[in-house]
């Protein structure tokens, strides 16, 4: 089935580092989209991309599609406090349309 | 503007009680809506997604069911909790046309505990 491998699975980065999570498949990939969920509450929508090596920016946070439409990433600059939670990509095949979850990026900073 | 409304917060139930929480959306017409569990530290599991009233997906067999009695109302259910039934419940709902690429928006969750 439909496979989609996000990573790493926990990060602890001291306030100011930069941070990185990636979603990754083996199959050609509609679009993606990216979700922080902070702790304790529920996912909000951060970005949808959807075209191939689209780069979106929102203030510190960079989102990047592959070339191939088979990797995402999501770059965060000088992490902040308020940074800290489990971000998700949503995904899937272009074949399915079908969009799953991958298993979340949980981000700890220190101050 | 859209808001979805999810209750209750928070839930205790003992072991075979039944369940009934409830999801409604407001300031739109046919939605797409679902149902998902997070268990503790864990990823988002899609139970069941709907696409119009009465008209019910189910993703993976559970001891659980989804109903949709009205347009923009979703009601997730048990007749008899299981201890592995505890978990975050989720609805969300997306534009349905073109829903692939529709992003989800999230209630606040409710937090079960089955004891």
């Amino acid at each position: 089935g439909q496979q989609v491998m996000q990573i790493p699975q926990y990060q602890h980065v001291q306030e100011g580092e930069d941070f990185t999570t990636y979603c990754n498949s083996s199959t050609t990939l509609s679009n993606i989209q990216w979700y922080k969920q902070r702790p304790g509450g529920h996912p909000v929508f951060l970005i949808q991309l959807v075209k191939s090596g689209e780069v979106k920016k929102q203030k510190r946070l960079t989102f990047q599609f592959g070339e191939a439409k088979k990797n995402s990433s999501l770059h965060i600059t000088a992490t902040q406090t308020t940074d800290v939670g489990t971000y998700f990509c949503r995904t899937g095949s272009s074949n399915t349309g079908k969009l799953i979850f991958g298993q979340g990026t949980t981000l700890q900073v220190k101050p | 503007s859209q808001t979805i409304h999810q209750w209750p917060a928070t839930l205790v139930q003992p072991v075979g009680s039944p369940l009934s929480l409830e999801c409604t959306v407001e300031g739109t017409s046919n939605p797409n809506l679902y149902w998902y569990r997070q268990a503790a530290g864990r990823g988002l599991q899609l139970l069941f997604y709907s696409v119009g009233i009465g008209q019910i997906s189910s993703e993976v067999p559970q001891n659980l069911s989804a109903s949709r009695p009205q347009d923009r109302q979703f009601i997730l259910s048990s007749k008899k909790l299981l201890l592995s039934d505890s978990g975050f419940y989720l609805c969300a709902w997306s534009w349905t046309v073109s829903s692939y690429n529709s992003p989800l928006h999230f209630g606040n969750g409710t937090r079960l505990t089955v004891t």
